[in-house]
């Protein structure tokens, strides 16, 4: 069971906005940055969206993170195909001291 | 640019040992914190240690507490892993990471199976 709270799936069509959520606690995003990851089919994960809440080099613009209290969101918007992959969610956990991530959410583009 | 390759992944029996690397280029090693994190086959990531940039300084997921040890030798820009012990449920794809806003670098990843 993970640390956070993730839904499994979302699914959109191509244009449409898609938004993820992600839930935990006080000792993980209550207190540090979200970030997410994206992961193709088949590779490594690769950080989508960084501790300032920013997108790093090479990441489309249509990918944006915001966070309140202990959730946060990644939304996607202007959908597209290649955006078919798996998303996670992950925070530094003070009390565990250590990464923390959400069990991962798969988005489908119908 | 940032480069990160595992390798020392393999077909192990439970009980056994095996140690993991993890080669970094493309930027200062020394400077850096670095995590390795694993990926059950079907599952989730899961975070296993981290360590300081000086390898002073090293934590433990819970799951692996006892069994792991990470280290690193920042003269040859390298971060390796010590299983020992090993389980069928250490069965994985094993990621090293590097830390800096997040883990913002991620090599491609070494497969380990535990089976007999």
């Amino acid at each position: 069971q993970s640390v956070l709270t993730q839904p499994p799936s979302a699914s959109g069509t191509p244009g449409q906005r898609v938004t993820i959520s992600c839930s935990g606690g006080s000792s993980n995003i209550g207190r540090n940055a979200v970030n997410w990851y994206q992961q193709l089919p088949g590779t490594a994960p690769i950080l989508l969206i960084d501790h300032h809440n920013q997108r790093p080099s090479g990441v489309p613009d249509r990918f944006s993170g915001s966070k309140s209290g202990t959730s946060a969101s990644l939304a996607i918007s202007g959908l597209r195909s290649e955006d078919e992959a798996h998303y996670y969610c992950g925070a530094f956990d003070d009390s565990l001291n250590g990464w923390v991530f959400g069990g991962g959410t798969k988005v489908t583009v119908l | 640019q940032v480069q990160l390759v595992e390798s020392g992944g393999g077909l192990v029996k439970p009980g056994g040992s095996l140690r993991l690397s993890c080669t970094a280029s493309g930027f200062t090693f020394s400077d850096y914190y670095m995590s390795w994190i694993r990926q059950a086959p079907g599952k989730g990531l899961e975070w296993v240690s981290y360590i300081n940039n000086g390898g002073t300084f090293t934590n433990y997921a819970d799951s692996v507490k006892g069994r792991i040890t990470i280290s690193r030798d920042n003269a040859r820009n390298s971060l390796y892993l010590q299983i020992n012990s090993l389980r069928v449920e250490d069965t994985a794809v094993y990621y090293c990471a590097r830390e800096s806003g997040g883990l913002d670098s991620w090599g491609q990843g070494t497969r380990l199976t535990v089976s007999s």
